[in-house]
């Protein structure tokens, strides 16, 4: 079966500074994909990123980036030059190629600090 | 930009009654998903669809129902609702025909209160 651990429920940043959200899967699949969700106060979730496991190369997307390190099966997320709009629940998503997403982390609350 | 809506964001409901949640998207998507936010569980699938009039059950279907009559509408039913289904609901839906396929647009969220 396959789990994902968001081991920080809760954490802060000051704006213009760097937070790292981490994150954990367990499974024994080969092909699957990675995901970090933001959902701000009050407004819809929405995909940050995405990390196929078949690529080396961690994604990017602008402030963000993650740290996928697939045989520690870890996927963490990077949030560079932090913003007050960033303040928001993160989850983690694993999705085996092919089948139905519906392993999510537990979430963790981001607040950036003025 | 693809539009996933619900039809209510706050709703009170009664122990014992028949609740219908809906959710629309508007950009033709094949795959429609109904999940459940609770604090510290993180998203939980109760059911999903794949076509019209087709349903599977997700992790948690116990004391729902779902209804896809038509492409753009899935509807979550509660049939008796109970005060342990107070929750967010998210709605999502995905299309097979772009990619990356696998990425995922959910709605609002209808926050649900049984009392």
């Amino acid at each position: 079966a396959q789990t994902v651990t968001q081991s920080q429920p809760e954490m802060s940043v000051q704006e213009a500074e760097t937070v790292t959200l981490s994150c954990t899967y367990d499974t024994s699949e080969s092909n699957y994909y990675l995901f970090w969700y933001k959902q701000p106060p009050s407004r819809q979730m929405i995909l940050v990123i995405r990390q196929e496991a078949y690529k080396q190369q961690n994604a990017t997307e602008n402030r963000f980036s993650v740290n996928f390190q697939k045989a520690a099966k870890s996927f963490s997320l990077k949030i560079s030059d932090s913003q007050l709009g960033d303040t928001a629940m993160y989850f983690c998503a694993f999705m085996k190629q092919g089948t139905t997403p519906r392993h999510f982390g537990a979430g963790t609350r981001l607040t950036v600090k003025p | 930009d693809v539009k996933v809506t619900q039809s209510s964001r706050y709703l009170v409901k009664r122990t014992g009654e028949k609740v219908f949640l809906e959710c629309v998207q508007d950009m033709d998507h094949e795959n429609m998903f109904w999940y459940r936010q609770d604090p510290g569980l993180g998203l939980r699938l109760i059911y999903f669809s794949y076509d019209v009039k087709m349903k599977e059950k997700g992790d948690i279907p116990e004391g729902y129902s779902v209804s896809r009559e038509k492409k753009e509408r899935f509807s979550l039913i509660l049939e008796s609702a109970s005060t342990n289904q107070t929750s967010m609901y998210l709605c999502a839906s995905t299309t097979l025909r772009l990619v990356p396929q696998e990425t995922q647009y959910f709605g609002p969220g209808t926050r649900l209160l049984v009392l």
